[in-house]
């Protein structure tokens, strides 16, 4: 079946600092990919997505590349903010007639000022 | 309304009581999904809706678990029987289906209902 990996959590970084949340999957076909964000109080909001292998997502000064090769969509950021401080998750939907997504268990990032 | 509406936010029970939570999705999204999010276990699916097909169950628990969704909109999630256990914070999501019926596969999730089982 389909499963998500991501690294687990906490991750405490200082403002300005690089940030990676790594995150691997296992899927049957070729998956769409997602990173999802969850701020303290709100629901889950897109982060940003890829497709098809290669593909870039980009949003907010994050960016993960869909790896077919290595089976990865590590999330990155060349320099954090306070206000990035969320929970992180990886999904993934292998398509099929309902797109459910698998999600990864969620990666507390906090940065401080 | 603009985004997916979940009620109530928050929702306290005793052990063995029924509980419904509600869901109303974006307007003209056809799809509809219910998932869990618990302690331990990460965020799960339990439940898909499409348009007047049969939904797909395949996540429930236990059959303590149902749920419905009325005149392709608004879906309610009911449990009977509490447990401790479903303690969790019930998580919605929506999706439409694009132009010549392509799906586009973002979901858009509502803030959830996050229910205590004493």
């Amino acid at each position: 079946g389909n499963s998500v990996t991501q690294m687990e959590g906490p991750v405490t970084l200082s403002e300005e600092a690089f940030l990676t949340i790594n995150c691997t999957y296992t899927a049957t076909g070729y998956p769409s990919l997602f990173w999802y964000v969850q701020y303290p109080g709100e629901g889950l909001q897109l982060l940003l997505k890829a497709t098809k292998a290669d593909d870039k997502g980009s949003n907010k000064g994050f960016e993960a590349t869909y790896r077919k090769e290595t089976t990865s969509f590590h999330l990155e950021k060349g320099s954090v903010q306070v206000s990035d401080s969320a929970v992180y998750f990886c999904a993934l939907n292998s398509g099929g007639s309902n797109y459910k997504l698998t999600f990864g268990k969620g990666t507390l990032l906090t940065v401080n000022p | 309304g603009a985004g997916v509406s979940q009620s109530p936010s928050n929702k306290v029970t005793e052990k063995g009581k029924d509980v419904e939570l509600r869901c109303d999705p974006i307007s003209g999204h056809t799809a509809l999904y219910w998932y869990r999010q618990s302690l331990g276990q990460g965020l799960e699916f339990l439940i898909y809706f499409q348009g007047n097909s049969a939904p797909d169950k395949s996540g429930l628990p236990s059959d303590r678990f149902s749920a419905e969704r009325t005149g392709g909109s608004v879906s309610t999630l009911t449990i009977q029987r509490t447990q401790q256990e479903d303690s969790a914070v019930y998580l919605c999501a929506s999706r439409q289906n694009g132009a010549s019926g392509r799906a586009t596969p973002i979901q858009y999730f509502g803030a959830g209902t996050r229910l205590s089982v004493l």
